[in-house]
């Protein structure tokens, strides 16, 4: 079946202006992650959902940053008044419900000038 | 913060020999993940062992796991050029949800 896809792939983006980062999960899996991966390191954890529920959204560096997942299955990342910092690689995974495989997308690369 | 830290940072063999690679956490986990990522594009998921679990093989992969140490390793034997990229570990703890923390990651590269 189809993997996890996110949209879009690249986005450039003018400092000060607000981002949406869209993540189509596999279908049936309930829980849906958000992870940012700066260049050479890991990903850190920003956010998971539930079905719709945020469960944890510790890993969100702001109040500039924020998630939702609304019928459960398409979640949204936005980002407002974008900084230069936020640059990154935007990752979304998903998988069944508990301690399981998580599965990532292809990302989205942000680019803030 | 990253909880795993991979061991070596890098690591460079010849095509044929072994490459082992080493992942060490802080805190009790459910299970501990092995990825790989070519060349800063996506994760591609290998292999997952769980808390109770000591040893898992899939293909050329193995992967150990000692929770007295809060260690595991990855090995990679007869590697291939195609195996080239960095392979992160991340552990789901216990605690936490069901969120991944990652360590930095060994970037592997394997010579013809």
């Amino acid at each position: 079946g189809a993997g996890v896809s996110q949209s879009p792939r690249y986005k450039v983006t003018k400092r000060g202006q607000d981002v949406a980062l869209r993540c189509d999960p596999i279908s049936g899996h309930v829980s849906l992650y958000w992870y940012r991966q700066a260049l050479g390191q890991g990903p850190e954890f920003l956010t998971y959902f539930n079905y719709e529920a945020q469960q944890d959204k510790s890993g969100l560096p702001n109040d500039r940053f924020s998630a939702e997942r609304p019928e459960g299955s398409i979640s949204t990342l936005t980002i407002q008044r974008t900084e230069q910092r936020d640059s990154a690689m935007y990752r979304c995974a998903s998988s069944q419900e508990g301690p399981y495989e998580q599965y990532f997308g292809p990302g989205t690369r942000l680019t803030v000038t | 913060s990253q909880q795993g830290e991979e061991d070596p940072q890098a690591l460079s063999i010849q095509e044929g020999e072994n490459a082992t690679m080493n992942c060490s956490y802080k805190t009790s986990i459910n299970n501990l993940q092995w990825y790989r990522q070519n060349s800063g594009r996506g994760l591609v998921h290998l292999i997952l062992i769980r808390s109770n679990e000591r040893e898992k093989h899939s293909g050329r992969l193995r992967v150990t796991l000692d929770t007295s140490k809060k260690s595991s390793s990855l090995l990679i034997t007869a590697s291939r050029a195609a195996d080239t990229a960095s392979y992160f570990c991340a552990t789901d703890a216990d605690n936490a949800g069901n969120m991944l923390t990652f360590g930095g990651g060994t970037r592997l590269m394997v010579k013809p």
